[in-house]
């Protein structure tokens, strides 16, 4: 019964690339979370998705960042054209439904060169 | 939106000393409150949680109390240990999207 799993762990990326950040929720769970997580803080919410829908991006800046949940397959964030200021713990969370616990994944710790 | 305060944001007790940790929300809406210890590089782990209809739950050395009225809920860990110390997020379910205290970070002395 595999958890949450992102992948890949690690990304470091060049200003200006793109990086793509995956999440494979618990087997049957629809809800998908993202959180940015800045070294010493607090995880901030970034977009909430079920499958094939955007249920809220209020957390997302509008430029350079997309999100995805499509019927087959992980989630992925999308981060165009990095700044040094996207470096963070990228978390991805899962759970089964309205009202349901949340379980999150080991990260994508991006950084940006 | 739903905001979530977190006290205090580092704490360092002696080892089988208590730990408590309080958070406050403002969205009287917010419905479930879950507990999460994050230990350092690792994934944020659920540790306790409580819904809105209940005052206390208790899990071992561990329990969570809530005060609706008040709007805020706190962590109680009894006994500490040296790996109890981590950082702790509490965090308040709103209409499905969950916020999250700034996290406190707990490190017990042995």
């Amino acid at each position: 019964n595999a958890g949450v799993m992102q992948n890949p762990r690690h990304l470091v990326r060049r200003r200006g690339q793109e990086a793509r950040l995956r999440c494979s929720p618990v087997k049957g769970h629809s809800h998908v979370y993202w959180y940015r997580q800045l070294p010493e803080e607090g995880l901030k919410f970034m977009v909430y998705l079920q499958k094939e829908n955007i249920i809220d991006e209020s957390g997302m800046p509008k430029e350079r960042f997309s999100a995805e949940f499509p019927k087959e397959g992980p989630s992925i964030l999308r981060i165009q054209q990095v700044v040094r200021g996207d470096s963070a713990a990228y978390f991805c969370a899962s759970s089964p439904g309205r009202n349901e616990k949340l379980f999150f994944g080991s990260g994508t710790q991006l950084s940006v060169l | 939106g739903e905001n979530v305060e977190q006290h205090p944001s580092t704490l360092s007790v002696q080892e089988g000393d208590s730990a408590v940790i309080k958070c406050t929300y403002s969205d009287s809406a917010s419905n479930y409150f879950p507990w999460y210890k994050q230990e350092l590089g690792k994934r944020p782990q659920l540790i306790i949680d409580i819904r809105s209809n209940v005052g206390e739950k208790k899990d071992q050395r561990i329990a969570v109390t809530l005060n609706k009225t008040a709007k805020h809920f706190s962590l109680h860990i009894t006994e500490t240990q040296p790996e109890d110390s981590a950082v702790y997020f509490c965090a308040a379910r709103n209409f499905n999207k969950f916020y999250f205290g700034s996290g406190t970070k707990l490190n017990v002395k042995p």
